[in-house]
């Protein structure tokens, strides 16, 4: 079993409409959680940090439930430049977990 | 410039064949890690490195050994390289959690 699972998509969606997907973790002694963002086979970047308490940053919002192991993140206002693949991500040990990844897909 | 380098960019080889990829980081951190990316899979960690000199396996070492001889390069070798070792190699660093990317290197075992 992988450590981090994802619901692999796609997920289309037109322009301004919301999207929201999920994640789950299996390692109990995950500490930090991430959300990367990967464009076509580039390499991946930070989207955002993920907060116990639930955090936001602009359009995007992520949760973080740990006595169920899953985070989630929301977009709001979907554009074109959101179509990407974002990876849901566990930190243990200063080592990362990655989820192999939710495919989005906004369309005009 | 970019802060975390990785060569070659792309790379066919023949199976047996000895594999050198290369990394690179002027960021400053300690922290080293050298990741492979199958399609449906994710990234699965191969070796990380925390300082100088130090070496850890990661999920899927087999096949696969690293050199860190300074703290801005991680070198990662394959030995006798085989068709299952296709695949898109990232390079990352990291200071505490974030990690950082190198573009990665698309190496084809034929």
């Amino acid at each position: 079993r992988k450590e981090v699972e994802q619901d692999p998509g796609p997920f289309n969606v037109p322009e301004g409409a919301t999207v929201a997907f999920n994640c789950t973790y299996s390692n109990s002694a995950s500490q930090s959680f991430f959300w990367y963002r990967q464009d076509c086979r580039k390499e991946p970047k930070l989207l955002m940090s993920v907060y116990s308490s639930g955090n936001e940053d602009g359009r995007f919002t992520a949760q973080l439930n740990r006595a169920s192991q899953y985070i989630s993140l929301l977009i709001r206002d979907s554009k074109l430049s959101d179509s990407a693949t974002y990876l849901c991500v566990a930190e243990a040990n200063y080592k990362l977990s990655f989820g192999a990844g939710t495919t989005v897909t906004v369309r005009a | 410039d970019a802060d975390v380098t990785q060569t070659p960019r792309n790379r066919i080889t023949k199976t047996g064949k000895r594999i050198m990829l290369e990394c690179s980081q002027t960021k400053g951190h300690d922290r080293m890690y050298w990741y492979r990316q199958d399609p449906g899979l994710g990234l699965r960690l191969i070796y990380y490195s925390f300082d100088v000199k130090d070496i850890n396996k990661g999920e899927i070492s087999d096949g696969y050994s690293v050199s860190r001889q300074a703290q801005a390069k991680f070198s990662l070798s394959l030995e006798s390289a085989i068709p299952n070792q296709t695949a898109l190699y990232f390079c990352a660093t990291s200071e505490i959690d974030e990690q950082f990317f190198g573009p990665g290197t698309r190496l084809t075992v034929l």
